[in-house]
């Protein structure tokens, strides 16, 4: 059974840090990593999908990484914001076109 | 991309009764799915609603407490039935397009008396 864990569980930053979140997952079978962003009362915001050993993606200030052969990724924020206050979610598939395996998530809050 | 939306928001019910929840998807999909939080853990899988067919339950999760309807490429509907305190969570219905991307609703809170 696939099992995805996500480290910290909770974080509470100051405005202008940087941070950054770990999620690991079964190296063998592996077929995509996603990370997503949910805030309350709205929906899950993907924010990359994965794929390929060593992927690095970016958008705006967040950035991720990602390491197949170790069963990882990273997710950077750089200068957090108070709107980047929220929930970070890491998913993986079991297998190819089937729904995702969530972590708990890592819980983000910044303070101005 | 894919936008969903799910009715209600949110409710408040009682035990022992039943509510269905709808998922509208803005474009044709081949697959939705059905997750629920409850507090404190992962998005967990309920089932895959199957176009024409019965949905694909994960282990723990059966039909009689969670009847689901796909009638068409772009609707699903979840049934949480007798309603217990510990079903009080987050239910999302979630579609993909056969890509790597898989797109939510907003959910619906339910919280059960």
């Amino acid at each position: 059974i696939l099992n995805v864990e996500q480290s910290p569980q909770s974080l509470h930053v100051q405005e202008g840090d940087s941070t950054n979140f770990t999620c690991s997952f079964p190296s063998s079978n592996f077929y995509a990593l996603h990370w997503y962003r949910w805030e309350t009362a709205k929906s899950p915001e993907a924010l990359f999908v994965m794929t390929l050993n060593g992927d690095e993606k970016k958008k705006g200030r967040i950035s991720a990484t990602l390491n197949t052969k170790e069963g990882y990724s990273y997710l950077y924020i750089k200068g957090s914001q108070p709107e980047d206050s929220a929930t970070y979610l890491c998913a993986s598939p079991g297998k190819a076109g089937t729904a995702l395996i969530f972590g708990k998530g890592t819980t983000l809050s910044v303070s101005s | 991309s894919a936008v969903i939306s799910q009715k209600p928001s949110r409710d408040i019910c009682q035990r022992g009764t039943s509510l269905t929840i709808q998922c509208q998807v803005d474009s044709q999909v081949t697959m939705m799915f059905w997750y629920r939080q409850q507090p404190g853990q992962s998005l967990t899988l309920i089932a895959t609603a199957n176009q024409g067919s019965e949905a694909t339950y994960e282990s723990g999760f059966v039909i009689d407490k969670f009847p689901i309807s796909r009638p068409n490429l772009t609707f699903s509907t979840l049934t949480v039935s007798n309603m217990s305190p510990e079903d009080s969570s987050i239910y999302l219905c979630s579609a993909a397009d056969g890509s790597y991307e898989q797109y939510f609703g907003p959910g619906t809170r339910l919280t059960v008396t």
